[in-house]
């Protein structure tokens, strides 16, 4: 079991906004990270250092922190939008993890 | 833009060596704070930090793998390598090899490669 808890899954209407929650012990310390995953792709890079994108990903995407829970928001919901999206940090003996992933459905 | 590539065989019989490369392309692993770093994906499953190497040789891994594991920086300066001894059916992943900036309680995995299937099947 991952010691960053995510949502398997969540949904949102197209155009609306949907937020993607990782919560752990340790993301007090550590900043998070944040990928997108299609099927059959690599993940991509979205959020890093908890509100930083890198360069091509839309501003929609956004991060922010509040205690142990870190979250990526997409204003504005796109179809291309629909993936799997995983946050990555530190567990409790400062290894790197990841969470188990939420399944994002764009209705 | 730095691009990855993992090679090495598909199909790996259970209790042998699962080996691979990654060749980096378009940019240079010795950058300060930037790591070589591999991860898997069973099918259907959530992703899993195998481990990483610094350009100096140093090396980490996940505790569940690292008697079992060995990432090392290959005699070019732009591949790195993963071996993985004792396979069993559990170790069948897509693997990926990523690059990994971790600094100052900041990590991320900003390049990775198309990731390569390794069946582990008699």
């Amino acid at each position: 079991s991952s010691e960053l808890t995510q949502d398997p899954a969540v949904s949102v209407a197209l155009g609306q906004t949907v937020r993607i929650t990782c919560q752990g012990d340790r993301l007090i310390y550590y900043s998070a990270s944040w990928y997108q995953q299609k099927p059959g792709q690599a993940p991509v890079l979205v959020i890093f250092g908890e509100n930083n994108r890198p360069s091509g990903i839309p501003d929609r995407f956004s991060g922010s922190t509040s205690g142990n829970t870190v979250s990526l928001t997409i204003t504005g919901a796109e179809a291309e939008d629909e993936a799997d999206y995983y946050c990555n940090s530190r567990d409790t003996s400062g290894d790197v993890i990841f969470g188990g992933g939420t399944k994002l459905t764009v209705l | 833009q730095v691009q990855l590539q993992e090679s090495g065989p598909g199909l790996v019989k259970p209790s042998q060596t699962l080996s691979l490369s990654c060749t980096v392309s378009g940019g240079s692993i010795s950058r300060d704070n930037y790591y070589c770093s591999w991860i898997r994906q069973p099918a259907g499953k959530g992703l899993e930090y195998i481990g990483r190497i610094s350009t100096g040789g140093s090396t980490n891994y996940n505790p569940s793998l690292k008697s079992r594991v060995t990432i090392s920086v290959g005699t070019s300066k732009n591949q790195f390598s993963l071996e993985l001894s004792s396979v069993t059916a559990a170790d069948t992943a897509v693997y990926y090899c990523a690059t990994l900036y971790s600094h100052a309680g900041v990590d991320y995995f900003d390049f990775w490669g198309r990731g390569t299937l390794v069946s582990v099947s008699s």
